[in-house]
């Protein structure tokens, strides 16, 4: 059984350009989670995808956008980017459990720099 | 509203010697607990959880972690460390009826030997 997988694992972009980062949920996980991880610290939640919505929202600009298609799999996109965007970007699944989910498990993260 | 507070940035053991992960959270809901553990480079494994079920949990690689609602606490500890335990860990608090998970800023356990 495959878990959390994500894509691509590297990524270097420049200020302004937009990205798109995948990921591909743990088997039998409905709802995927995003994560950005700056140097030094911990995980800070970006948004959440359940039913191919967004079901909850972190602190984070309109520039993070993002999308869930019907296989569970998940796309975040960032706009116009900057140089504090450089991170590690974690996406995470789990189950819907009502309001709430069942345990998350992270996938390995894609490592994003802007130049 | 949540946080977390892992107190000590870095800690360094022995090897052999108790590892204790310090970590208080606040939650306006009964919340769920975890800690995760990361190796460089890598993405977050989970170590243990408390989901209001026994106060002590026993998660993988021999950590184990006491739930203390007195003390809004939720420590992680290890009596023996191994050089293999050497990497950074992550305490984290979810209420039980949301999904979005608050972090720690994390702890950097080194193992000397």
């Amino acid at each position: 059984d495959a878990g959390v997988t994500q894509s691509p694992t590297h990524l270097i972009k420049t200020r302004g350009q937009q990205v798109t980062l995948r990921c591909s949920p743990k088997s039998g996980h409905d709802t995927v989670s995003w994560y950005q991880q700056a140097l030094g610290q911990g995980p800070q939640f970006i948004f959440q995808y359940y039913e191919e919505e967004e079901r909850q929202r972190g602190n984070f600009p309109d520039r993070f956008s993002g999308h869930q298609f019907p296989n569970y799999s998940s796309e975040l996109n960032v706009n116009a980017l900057l140089l504090g965007d450089s991170a590690l970007y974690l996406c995470a699944s789990s189950r819907a459990t009502g309001v709430s989910t069942d345990t998350q498990y992270f996938g390995p993260g894609t490592r994003l720099t802007v130049l | 509203a949540q946080s977390v507070t892992q107190l000590g940035s870095h800690v360094s053991v022995s090897e052999g010697a108790l590892v204790l992960l310090r970590c208080n959270y606040s939650s306006s809901v009964p919340p769920y607990l975890f800690w995760y553990v990361q190796y460089p480079n890598q993405g977050l494994q989970l170590l243990l959880k408390y989901t209001s079920a026994a106060t002590l949990v026993k998660g993988i690689n021999g950590f184990e972690a006491e739930f203390k609602k007195s003390e809004t606490s939720f420590h992680l500890t290890k009596p023996s460390a191994h050089m293999s335990d050497a990497a950074e860990y992550f305490c984290a608090v979810r209420p039980t009826n949301a999904g979005k998970s608050t972090f720690g800023d994390g702890t950097t356990l080194t193992v000397k030997p």
